[in-house]
């Protein structure tokens, strides 16, 4: 069974670009999540999507954050303007759609912003 | 809000030992508990999951135990050996199916 594929697998952009993650999750999996871990930190939740709508996006910082999850299958992150503290790995998980099911991750995405 | 710990936030450990890490969290109204396992550099590799009506689940050398009405689940790594060094994290699961991460552990097996 393939695995949760991200790209790019790193990216190095200046402060106020834009940039954009892709996220294509397991096969079947309903849910699928956004990540942000900086370093030495456990992940936070940025976003959660149930098929392709939005379940919790409390954490993400909408006005520079934006994610859309197209038919239910691939997402996309994005951020724009980027920030100097955005600098993180962004990964992406996804999961079965019942509650208490197994949560697989990608290898991430490792942004640098300078 | 769910707080997650993890301690220690290091260990370093002669090869061949058996080792304990320690996850607990504030809110015992959970789902599941998931130990991964991260490689510098590298997503999470999930490890084993706790159904909240489970009191422990074992894959190999790794034994997972879960006390709900405490807050606390250990990890048990026996025989620890050089390629089991990487940072640990716990994540609890709550009703919306979100995780909430501890800080993690990481452990360095020394050969």
């Amino acid at each position: 069974e393939a695995g949760v594929a991200q790209s790019p697998r790193y990216k190095i952009i200046e402060k106020r670009q834009s940039v954009a993650f892709w996220c294509n999750p397991i096969s079947g999996h309903a849910t699928l999540y956004w990540y942000q871990q900086i370093l030495g930190q456990g992940p936070k939740l940025l976003i959660q999507f149930q098929n392709n709508g939005v379940v919790d996006d409390s954490q993400l910082p909408k006005d520079r954050f934006s994610a859309e999850r197209l038919k239910g299958v691939d997402s996309t992150l994005k951020i724009q303007p980027a920030k100097l503290e955005d600098s993180a790995v962004y990964l992406c998980a996804s999961s079965l759609v019942d509650g208490g099911t197994e949560a697989f991750f990608g290898q991430g995405t490792r942004l640098t912003v300078v | 809000k769910q707080e997650v710990t993890q301690i220690p936030a290091a260990l370093s450990v002669p090869e061949g030992e058996n080792l304990v890490l320690n996850c607990s969290f504030t809110d015992s109204a959970i789902y599941n508990l998931q130990w991964f396992r991260q490689d510098p550099g590298k997503g999470l590799t999930s490890l084993l999951l706790i159904q909240s009506s489970q009191r422990e689940q074992t894959s190999g050398r790794l034994n997972a135990s879960l006390d709900k009405s405490s807050g606390r689940s250990t990890l048990y790594i026996a025989a620890s050996q050089p390629g089991d060094s990487a940072t640990y994290l716990c994540a609890v699961g709550t009703g919306a199916n979100n995780l909430f991460f501890g800080t993690g552990t990481r452990l360095t097996v020394i050969p």
